[in-house]
């Protein structure tokens, strides 16, 4: 089945490090920009930052750029966002979202960061 | 940059038609045709229901259908179905690699 699968959400202190993980699972990863999109509790989304297919290109919302570093490894199919200096404000569920026609056309499960002492 | 301007809520009875609307500047949603729709049900992840503007993906009913004049962009419902119910969400490329949403309009069917 075509799917992204995120991992590596949890609780974690303020100021703290995370790490999430993105796996990708029956299409052609290395063809793609992915994104990472948060999303509050009730509230809406918002893109984070994404990746062009080969890693060479990031991009990041300011609000994250210098704390967040977004990479990918192709032979493993895989994504990743490290989080640094995190805040209460970046609890959010993380979504994995893959980039095609200019749109957001598969998006993972997500995976919950919750920031808090 | 701001996110995009959607109403919080919309209704309607079933068979109705409803349109949701969202306004950007002239830098995201008036300067490109990358607009796309989501929808979200509860505890659920968005799913894709246009991009390109006014372009369905393989799968979505054609009741969904949306444009743009301007800076605003709309998505209509058509003949509303029960499970229509959800939160909506515009989305459009801002220039420089960077994405906007909107705050999401809460679709109601009476």
């Amino acid at each position: 089945e075509v799917q992204l699968v995120e991992s590596g959400g949890g609780l974690v202190q303020p100021g703290g490090s995370l790490r999430l993980s993105c796996a990708a699972f029956e299409f052609t990863f290395g063809r793609h920009w992915i994104s990472w999109v948060r999303q509050a509790p009730g509230m809406g989304l918002k893109w984070v930052a994404n990746i062009n297919p080969d890693g060479s290109q990031k991009n990041y919302v300011d609000s994250v750029k210098g704390r967040f570093t977004i990479s990918r490894d192709n032979a493993k199919n895989s994504l990743y966002l490290q989080m640094n200096s995190l805040s209460v404000e970046d609890t959010d569920v993380y979504y994995c979202v893959r980039e095609s026609f200019w749109a957001f056309d598969l998006w993972g499960q997500g995976t919950m960061v919750t920031v808090s002492s | 940059q701001s996110a995009l301007t959607q109403p919080p809520s919309a209704s309607g009875s079933p068979g109705q038609s409803v349109t949701i609307s969202c306004t950007g500047t002239s830098s995201d949603v008036g300067a490109y045709n990358y607009v796309s729709w989501y929808q979200q049900h509860p505890g659920k992840a968005p799913k894709l229901m246009i991009y390109e503007v006014s372009k369905r993906p393989s799968g979505v009913p054609d009741r969904f259908s949306a444009s743009k004049s301007g800076n605003t962009a709309s998505l209509t419902v058509s003949g509303l179905q029960s499970e229509d119910e959800a939160d909506y969400y515009c989305c459009s490329y801002g220039g420089s690699n960077y994405w906007l949403f909107g705050g999401g309009t809460k679709l109601t069917v009476l």
